[in-house]
């Protein structure tokens, strides 16, 4: 069965680091996300990306963040200056269209820990 | 804004039971419905998926119904076996927010 691929699995950075997370989503999919969930806290939407561009993304998503589809199979999201607070579990997933007629399939995580 | 609530935050039952989670959810204006599992630290696996215009989904011993109305979904589990034992979430994509909003999640432990 496909499969959303994200490396790494965890990663551990200094407050103030960039981090990039890295993602391979499903080759047919045409939409991509990131959401993030903080330990003991609810999946929370971050961003939707279609055609090369976002098309949805939520108040979280601030000017630190940003994603890119660099080589039309990898879609990353970068973290520019990491704070404590974006310690989090953060899951890729892609779906065929917008409203997930197939569903949404997502990766298994990055871990990411600032220290 | 799409709100959605998963009861109970919590459940133990011995092996074998049969067993219900609920998902309820505040704007009935969805596409679709999708039940994920999740053991501690891991990903999320879908389990099942219901669109707007189903009644209920079932895969093995899983069976998931969907009350669109009533802003409704429950997750029936048969012959529950230690191999449950995980956190069940659901999650509702909504047009007007185009984007998947989780609950909470039921943590299941299913003991011998």
């Amino acid at each position: 069965e496909p499969e959303v691929t994200q490396t790494p699995s965890h990663q551990v950075t200094q407050m103030g680091q960039e981090v990039i997370l890295r993602c391979v989503p499903i080759s047919n999919h045409l939409y991509f996300y990131w959401y993030r969930q903080i330990l003991g806290q609810k999946v929370e939407f971050l961003v939707s990306f279609y055609n090369n561009e976002i098309s949805e993304k939520s108040e979280i998503f601030d000017d630190q963040f940003s994603v890119e589809r660099p080589d039309g199979s990898n879609f990353t999201l970068k973290i520019r200056s990491t704070k404590l607070e974006d310690s989090a579990m953060y899951f890729c997933a892609s779906s065929t269209n917008r409203q997930g007629v197939q569903g949404y399939t997502f990766g298994s995580g990055t871990r990411l820990t600032v220290v | 804004k799409q709100e959605v609530t998963q009861i109970p935050a919590a459940l133990s039952v011995p092996e074998g039971e049969n067993l219900v989670l609920n998902c309820s959810f505040t704007d009935s204006a969805i596409y679709n419905l999708q039940w994920f599992r999740q053991d501690p630290g891991k990903g999320l696996t879908s389990l099942l998926l219901i669109q707007s215009s189903q009644r209920e989904q079932t895969s093995g011993r899983l069976n998931a119904s969907l009350d669109k109305s009533s802003g409704r979904s429950t997750l029936y589990i048969a012959a529950s076996q230690p191999g449950d034992s995980a956190t069940y979430l659901c999650a509702v994509y909504t047009g007007t927010a185009s984007k998947l909003t989780f609950g909470t999640g039921t943590r299941l432990q299913v003991t011998l």
